[in-house]
């Protein structure tokens, strides 16, 4: 079975612009989890889709959401972009109720 | 608020110096404890679920083991190739909400 995929891999955008990032989970996997990865916070949730529906979603701001597609895939998109937006967006995949949740390679941002 | 702290940060060894790696958590209740191993640049790689004290999952040179208040993941004989950032998180009984609470990682490195 292929494994997540993320794109693009890489971006550098500017401070203001918005961008989309792209995940398309593990064939039969309906449930898409977004996280950020800094140096100085470490892995931290974003949100959650299962079958289109946003589950749930962390401490965040309004510019950061999301949505998933009828065939599981799902996009985030961050609004306004600023210098602190600059981490390692992962995607993970899983397959209720089996609990493991398998990651993509990510999405390195660059706000500069 | 879920919270995992993960010991020591970094560890360095010699090739085929058995060690041990640290999680504690706090968590309301644990639906699963998760490993993982991240190399630089690269998404989590999934190692091992844990569901309740007592359990053991072992792969290669690697053993976790979960008690109701920490995880261990044993390193037997390591070799270069297990260098690399480990992961432990924790996934609480919470609705339907499958958000994973991550530690800050310990970073091994193993000499040849």
């Amino acid at each position: 079975k292929a494994g997540v995929t993320q794109t693009p891999r890489y971006l550098i955008k500017t401070r203001g612009q918005q961008v989309t990032l792209s995940c398309s989970p593990i064939s039969g996997h309906r449930s898409v989890s977004w996280y950020q990865q800094t140096p100085g916070q470490g892995l931290q949730f974003l949100f959650e889709y299962f079958s289109e529906t946003q589950r749930n979603k962390g401490n965040f701001p309004g510019r950061f959401s999301g949505r998933q597609f009828s065939n599981s895939r799902s996009e985030m998109n961050v609004s306004t972009l600023e210098l602190g937006d600059s981490a390692l967006y992962l995607c993970a995949s899983s397959s209720p109720p089996i609990a493991e949740q398998y990651f993509g390679p990510g999405t390195r941002l660059t706000v500069t | 608020e879920d919270q995992v702290t993960q010991s020591p940060e970094a560890l360095r060894l010699q090739e085929g110096e058995s060690s041990s790696l640290n999680c504690s958590y706090t968590v309301s209740g644990l639906r699963g404890l998760f490993w993982y191993r991240q190399d630089p640049g690269k998404g989590p790689e999934f190692l091992f679920t844990l569901y309740s004290a007592g359990e053991e999952k072992e792969k290669e040179r690697l053993k976790a083991t979960l008690t109701k208040k920490e995880s261990f993941l044993h390193i037997t004989a390591p070799k270069p190739e297990d260098s690399a950032t480990y992961l432990c998180a924790v996934q609480a009984v919470s609705g339907s909400a499958r958000q994973l609470t991550f530690g800050s990682g310990t970073q091994l490195t193993v000499l040849p």
